[in-house]
This record gives structure tokens, sequence and C-alpha cells, in this order.
């Protein structure tokens, strides 16, 4: 079946502009995590959504960083007045159990 | 907190060589859960294993096999005869129980494994 797709692939965008990254999850899994992966940080976790409950936001580095579910599905990631270090890939997983989780491809953000 | 740590940075062998890639854990909770993840050069983590902390017992699976010590907290993963197509970066990882049912991952700094021809 099909794995997790995210979207788009890269993005460029200049300081200071806002960004939105989509993520689009295993068909039936309820659970999705948003990691951020840079060299300087490594693998971060950032934000989870378990159903309708309210996301544990508790890993977002600031409040320029927000989230939202639709339908239990689909995922958007935003970024507002993106700095430099928000430079890295972010990738998103999904998990039918909160056990293991599966994750998509990524997204490349370059802020220039 | 949950801190995991994969000390071997980079690791180069021949192939068909045996190699095996450490990994420490830290962590408060009874319950948790280990895991790894291989990321190949294209990127995408690819999910290998998952353990669960009341479940010792070592695991096979084809070349790979992991052993999973609670009395040293570890949680080492081997590649029995090493190939090529194993060169990626490989990611040891710790979740957790939370009251909201996250369970998160906790991962490694990672150990960039070469296998030369």
């Amino acid at each position: 079946g099909a794995g997790v797709s995210q979207s788009p692939s890269n993005k460029v965008t200049e300081k200071g502009k806002d960004v939105e990254l989509r993520c689009d999850p295993i068909s039936g899994h309820t659970a999705l995590y948003w990691y951020r992966q840079s060299l300087g940080q490594g693998l971060e976790f950032l934000i989870y959504f378990q159903g309708n409950s309210a996301p544990d936001k508790s890993g977002l580095p600031s409040d320029r960083f927000s989230a939202e579910r639709t339908g239990g599905s689909v995922s958007t990631l935003t970024i507002q007045r993106t700095q430099q270090e928000d430079s890295a890939v972010y990738l998103c997983a999904s998990s039918l159990t909160t056990y293991e989780q599966y994750f998509g491809p990524g997204t490349r953000l370059t802020v220039t | 907190a949950q801190k995991v740590t994969q000390a071997q940075t980079e690791i180069s062998v021949v192939e068909k060589e045996d190699v095996t890639l450490d990994c420490v854990y830290e962590t408060r909770d009874t319950t948790y859960y280990l895991f790894w993840y291989k990321q190949p050069p294209s990127g995408e983590l690819v999910f290998l294993i998952r353990r669960n902390s009341f479940d010792e017992q070592n695991e096979i699976s084809g070349r790979y096999s992991w052993n999973f010590q609670k009395s040293t907290s570890s949680f080492n993963f081997t590649i029995t005869a090493s190939q090529v197509v194993d060169s990626a970066v490989y990611f040891c990882a710790l979740s957790e129980e939370r009251d909201t049912g996250r369970r998160a991952l906790t991962f490694g700094s990672g150990t960039r494994l070469q296998v030369q021809p």
C-alpha cells in the first residue's frame, strides 16, 4: 500500500517568509508525528497528533511553528517568519498502534 | 529524561565482515520501547525492529540480529556478512509512555556504516 507522502520534497524560501509543509499519512493510521533532522540537532520530535485529541506540541521550538491535522488525516506544518536556523529536513511519521512509526521521505527546507 | 547514545559516529568495513552497532539508552520508565531505523542515502527512514522493555529475547532476522540487555541498558545491532547495500546511517531510538498516549521517538545521533566492496 501507499506509504507516508510529504510535499514539497524541497523548499527554498527567503528569511522572513512563511512556509507550509504537508504530510499525507498511511491510510488508517491514527497517530501522526512531525520530526526535524538537522546537522546540529540530529533528529528531534516536534508535534504529535492522535485521533481527535488535542495535539502534543511539547517539541515545537518556538511559537513560529504550528501544525494542524484535518479530518484526522492530512497534516500541515507551518513555519512563520522563517529563520536560517529553521533549515532542516522535516520528517513526518504515522503509526497505527503508536508503536512502530513509518516515515515519509521528508521535506528539505532551505532558508536563504 | 530519556537519552540514547550511539558512540560510534562512523564505521567502515569490508564486504562480508560482521559489524556491531552499539546503542546505550537511559530512561526512568519501566515500560519503554527500543527501535532501530536505517537511513540509506535516499534519506527515508526505514523501520527495522521494535523491542519492548519486558522482552529481553534476542532476535535474528536474516543477516540482522539484535542483542537487548537491560542490565547494561544496551540494544546492540549486528549485521553478519555485511553487504554494500547495508551502507547507511543507522539510528537507535527509544520511546516512553506518556499520558497523552504519545510515544515520540528519542533518537541517538546515528552511526554511519560504510561497507566497501
